[in-house]
């Protein structure tokens, strides 16, 4: 069965950075591109960042463009999301997902984790 | 960008009886290529996250029942839950992957009437 794991979510100031991990098993991680999605708290899902099984294609939503770095250590089986100079909008539980595609990046998720809540807040 | 509209943005629903989500994209999703529409529904249960229920508009995911079906092509799709259940009560999303960056509609919450 496929699972993925969130974590690193926190209360934080803005301004400040944070590094979400998520965990995968279940699957074969190398071959699978990944993606963090986020939904701030009562709101709708938002596409954050996406990246392909091999770390050589990168994507970003405008927003965290220049702020968010997605990576991934195939090695390990594990995702990452740095996130630099946090907004108090960039507060939402963030999602890491599995692209849906055998191969290449289709852009469409199954299965996500449970999701971590990063807060930005003063 | 293709923005995605859903409505309504909320319907209550006799238990047994039909819920129909509607969802439009600004831009067409149809690859002529291959002529697939590329939209997703998912659907998300309270406190949990999104589960994947139909991919190219119309293809249902392993193990989801036959009660979901979806419709539609280019522009305008819809989601039918064809006869509602208790455990069908969550938000509903559509989403484009034509082009990146993908969006998703606002949502659509489904309750019991």
């Amino acid at each position: 069965e496929v699972h993925l794991v969130e974590s690193g979510g926190g209360l934080v100031q803005p301004g400040t950075s944070l590094r979400l991990s998520c965990a995968a098993s279940g699957f074969t991680f190398e071959d699978s591109a990944m993606h963090w999605v986020r939904q701030a708290p009562g709101k709708g899902l938002e596409w954050v960042s996406g990246i392909s099984w091999n770390s050589g294609t990168k994507t970003y939503a405008d927003p965290v463009k220049g702020r968010f770095t997605i990576s991934r250590d195939n090695a390990i089986n594990s995702l990452y999301l740095q996130m630099d100079s946090l907004r108090v909008e960039d507060t939402a539980f963030y999602y890491c997902a599995k692209d849906r595609c055998a191969n290449g990046e289709c852009y469409w998720f199954d299965p996500w984790g449970q999701g971590t809540l990063v807060t930005v807040s003063s | 960008d293709i923005v995605m509209t859903q409505s309504p943005d909320s319907l209550a629903v006799s238990l047994g009886e039909r819920a129909t989500i509607n969802c439009k994209s600004s831009q067409s999703v149809l690859y002529s290529s291959n002529n697939k529409n590329y939209l997703a529904w998912y659907q998300q249960r309270p406190g949990q996250p999104p589960k994947l229920l139909l991919y190219w508009a119309s293809t249902r995911e392993s193990g989801v029942p036959d009660r979901f079906s979806g419709s539609g092509s280019g522009t305008d799709f819809t989601l039918t839950i064809s006869s509602l259940q208790a455990e069908d009560v969550a938000v509903y999303y559509c989403q484009q992957y034509y082009r990146t960056p993908v969006h998703f509609g606002q949502g659509t919450k489904v309750e019991i009437k």
